[in-house]
């Protein structure tokens, strides 16, 4: 098992560009969701999904759209990056959303928007 | 609103010394309280969580709902525990909130 992957490592865009984070996972977990990490704020929830088809905003969705057409893939997108997006962006897993399960995380993405 | 504190950015103890991570929580409801681990250059892992009432790695964490608190403790510090931690908290609509973490330094 690869666990969740995350694609890119590291990503430099410049203001107005638009592009997808990726990630994936293949534990067949229903609930998948998207943090971004920024210096003194911790880990803020951006979008999640409780399955396929499946996906609602959480405490920071400006400015990120999400879907999810499988139980594997949870791209992230910026549709036109500014520079209060850089940041380090964790996908995470659970098998549902139940509270005995357990969240397991990507390595991350660092993003830098110029 | 929901909200998870950690007061404390830093903290270094002393090998073998108890430790203390102070994690104190906002929420309404009945709370889901979890402690998170990041080693150097290691994923964010669960490390435990309370309605398990578990001990992981020599780590304990009570809720306590009347001071609305979840620290982690653990009587006696490893180097090896030297890492950075968050505390979390599963609110409404599944949503999670983390704390601002606590990088931990265990001093040889």
């Amino acid at each position: 098992n690869a666990g969740v992957t995350q694609t890119p490592k590291f990503q430099v865009l410049k203001t107005g560009q638009s592009m997808t984070l990726q990630c994936a996972q293949d534990m067949n977990h229903e609930y998948m969701s998207w943090y971004r990490q920024d210096p003194g704020m911790g880990l803020r929830l951006i979008h999640y999904s409780v399955g396929a088809g499946i996906t609602d905003q959480g405490e920071v969705p400006n400015g990120y759209n999400v879907s999810r057409s499988t139980t594997e893939d949870f791209p992230l997108r910026l549709l036109s990056a500014a520079p209060s997006q850089t940041s380090v962006y964790f996908c995470a897993s659970s098998l549902d959303i139940g509270g005995y399960n357990e969240q397991f995380f990507g390595p991350g993405t660092r993003l830098t928007v110029l | 609103a929901q909200r998870v504190t950690q007061p404390e950015k830093l903290l270094s103890v002393f090998k073998g010394a108890p430790v203390e991570l102070k994690c104190n929580y906002s929420y309404s409801g009945s709370p889901e309280l979890f402690w998170y681990v990041q080693y150097s250059r290691q994923r964010l892992q669960l490390l435990l969580r309370h309605i398990s009432r578990e001990s992981i790695k020599g780590f304990t964490a009570d809720l306590n709902k009347g001071e609305t608190s979840f620290h982690l403790k653990k009587p006696f510090a490893q180097e090896e525990d030297s890492a950075m931690y968050y505390c979390a908290l599963r609110g409404p609509s599944n949503q999670f909130y983390f704390g601002t973490g606590t990088s931990l330094t265990v001093i040889p």
